[in-house]
């Protein structure tokens, strides 16, 4: 079993749905959470970072954290066009430093 | 800015020759990481540096990968012989450094893609 599951997708919505973005885990030692956005032969950028569970909140994207559950998501609101991209979590624990990375899902935004 | 700059972009070989990626991280970044992306996968790490010291190195194939970072900038990443395997993206990342959490935050390159025949 890998350490960080996330669904592969393709996951296709219309222009201004809402998206929502899943990963589980399974190393209750992960602490830092973190969605990349990487497209088309781009490197990840990072997106959002959260420190534990809870929610955090930046423009149209928002991170949750549910630590109880070992799972964590990321809604995108209005999604765009330009939103169209693989959406990577990933994941560090206390006093680590590698990052473990889900295996990323696609998605498509229809105009 | 600049960001994490990475030569080549694209590189096609034949099973058994050897390749070389280039990565010039972030001007100040301490810590440099290398990457394997394989198609529809995440990165997976290979090798991360603190400065010029590799401090994890645990998932890189030491019979054919060798990697350095001479003066605690740039850094080359080598693979001899290269197998079929190994076709993939290599991507670079860098950071600040210190600790985990926010000064850890990786800005990664556009990645190398390799392709094995």
């Amino acid at each position: 079993q890998k350490e960080v599951e996330q669904d592969p997708g393709p996951l296709s919505v219309p222009e201004g749905a809402i998206v929502s973005l899943n990963c589980t885990y399974s190393n209750s030692a992960f602490q830092y959470f973190m969605w990349y956005r990487q497209y088309s032969r781009k490197g990840p950028e990072l997106l959002m970072y959260t420190y534990s569970s809870g929610n955090k909140e930046d423009g149209r994207f928002t991170a949750q954290v549910d630590k109880s559950s070992k799972y964590i998501s990321l809604f995108i609101r209005d999604s765009q066009p330009s939103d169209s991209a693989t959406y990577l979590c990933a994941m560090i624990n206390t006093g680590g430093f590698k990052t473990i990375f889900g295996a990323g899902t696609r998605l498509f935004v229809k105009a | 800015e600049a960001g994490v700059v990475q030569s080549p972009r694209y590189k096609i070989i034949e099973k058994k020759q050897p390749v070389a990626f280039w990565c010039n991280p972030i001007s100040g970044h301490n810590t440099l990481y290398w990457y394997r992306q394989n198609l529809g996968q995440g990165p997976e790490l290979l090798i991360r540096y603190e400065n010029e010291e590799a401090v994890d190195d645990s998932q890189l194939p030491k019979d054919r990968f060798s990697a350095e970072r001479l003066k605690g900038v740039d850094s080359t990443l080598k693979i001899q012989p290269a197998e079929l395997g190994d076709s993939a993206v290599y991507l670079c990342a860098s950071s600040l450094g210190g600790r985990a959490g926010d000064s850890d935050t990786q800005y990664f390159g556009p990645g190398t893609r390799l392709t094995v025949l």
